[in-house]
């Protein structure tokens, strides 16, 4: 059965702090990584990870994959209060006929105070 | 472009009674997913369509849950009957393909 587990639970910054979220996957036949931000609500996109030790970038967030060791960071740099929300991380299998299955992991609740 | 629609928004019920929730997906996205999000846990796959056939539905809990999408648009998911431990919010997304996967706003399930 496929896994995710992410790292830290919580985490609670000031604002300006710079936060590493970690997550690590088994995932059978692994296609890609993917997180995702999620507020009150729906999770939204964030970034889609396939090849190993490319970063990608969005304004103060940025991720890269170790598909060695079977990793992903999310890095978040001069963190605000709206960066508040709970970061989920999720890995999808190549799976077939079925495009692939994500498997999510726990999540980290990021809180940052002003 | 509209994103996925769920309702209702909010839904309680008591144990036992039925329940049903509707999903209408991104505007030509063949992929549909139906999640369950217990609280303090991340999302986890119900049941997956591909147009209006299942792809996946190794994680539904068949005597009680069912989903359907009949014309490989919209698409229901029914609880019959609940259970206390059926609480939590239900998830639509929908994709183009392998792709990103776009969820809807949920619908936050109380079974008391």
């Amino acid at each position: 059965e496929d896994k995710v587990v992410q790292s830290p639970l919580s985490l609670v910054v000031h604002e300006g702090d710079t936060v590493t979220l970690n997550c690590s996957y088994e995932v059978t036949n692994f296609r890609s990584l993917l997180w995702y931000k999620q507020e009150k609500k729906a999770p939204t996109f964030l970034f889609m990870l396939t090849s190993s030790g490319i970063e990608k970038k969005s304004g103060r967030l940025s991720s890269i994959l170790d598909k060695k060791e079977l990793f992903s960071i999310l890095n978040i740099t001069a963190t605000q209060t709206g960066d508040s929300a709970v970061y989920l991380c999720a890995g999808r299998n190549a799976g077939g006929t079925s495009y692939g299955k994500l498997t999510f992991g726990q999540g980290t609740i990021l809180t940052v105070h002003p | 472009e509209a994103g996925v629609a769920q309702s209702p928004r909010y839904k309680i019920i008591e144990k036992r009674q039925s329940v049903a929730f509707w999903c209408n997906p991104i505007s030509g996205h063949a992929t549909l997913y139906w999640y369950q999000q217990i609280l303090g846990q991340g999302p986890k796959l119900l049941i997956q369509f591909q147009n209006n056939g299942v792809v996946d539905d190794s994680q539904l809990p068949k005597d009680r849950f069912s989903a359907e999408r009949l014309k490989g648009v919209d698409s229901t998911l029914k609880i019959q009957p609940a259970k206390l431990e059926d609480s939590a919010v239900y998830l639509c997304a929908s994709s183009l393909g392998p792709f990103t996967q776009y969820f809807g706003p949920g619908t936050r399930l109380t079974v008391l």
